[in-house]
């Protein structure tokens, strides 16, 4: 069992929006730890889409956006696209175990 | 840009040793923490451990009396090593930098492009 909690699955068609939840408890980010998200399409490594909460890196686009209140922290894909299709996972750090801790990732299916 | 290559054996027998190599490429080996991230079948991702340039290791608490990350100078490449391994290994290995000025709000990027290891007898 994964130390940050995400729905196993979110869908929507072409052009919606989506939002995929992460909660965490009082040692990750309701200790005010930071949340970062990775997306990773099929057969391929994580890449990183969002850090510290709600930055973006370089080249992923502004339909992805992140934000961060008391334990839980959420990503928001919008203008949804076929290509988007593949795993997300949110990452944060447990103040307890002393490590980086991830969520069982959401399987995102564009309809 | 940045490149991390990793390679290694990918079918192990119960009670053998892991072995695996990342390669960076590209940037700078100095100044960073490298670290090694499993995803085991149908699970999420776990952290399994860094290191420095300075050679000063972290692990995860549930793996580090059987894991061993060390660095290869002066080549830019750093190693995992997972002793004993069972069925509960089974997974996909990836190497990763980490960003972020403390560790406590590190962030993985770039990552390799990940080894399947499968443990069977």
């Amino acid at each position: 069992q994964s130390v940050l909690t995400q729905p196993p699955s979110v869908s929507g068609a072409p052009g919606q929006r989506v939002i995929i939840s992460c909660t965490g408890s009082s040692s990750t980010t309701g200790a005010g730890q930071d949340v970062h998200w990775y997306q990773q399409l099929a057969g391929k490594a994580p890449t990183l889409l969002i850090y510290k909460n709600s930055q973006r890196p370089s080249g992923v686009p502004d339909r992805f956006s992140g934000s961060k209140s008391g334990t839980s922290a959420s990503l928001a894909i919008t203008g949804l696209q076929t290509d988007d299709e593949g795993q997300y996972h949110c990452q944060s750090y447990d103040s307890d175990l002393g490590t980086s801790v991830f969520g069982g990732g959401t399987k995102l299916t564009v309809l | 840009q940045v490149r991390l290559q990793q390679w290694g054996a990918g079918l192990l027998k119960p009670s053998e040793t892991l072995s695996l190599t990342c390669a960076v490429s590209g940037g700078s080996f100095s100044g960073y923490h490298w670290n090694w991230i499993r995803q085991s079948p149908g699970k999420g991702l776990e952290w399994i451990g860094e290191i420095n340039h300075r050679g000063s290791t972290s692990y995860n608490p549930s793996l580090k009396s059987r894991v061993a990350i060390s660095i290869l100078t002066p080549r830019s490449q750093f190693s995992l090593s997972l002793y004993s391994v069972t069925g509960d290994d089974t997974a996909i290995y990836y190497c990763a930098r980490a960003q972020g000025a403390v560790v406590a709000s590190a962030y993985f990027a770039p990552w390799g492009q990940g080894t399947l290891v499968t443990v069977s007898s």
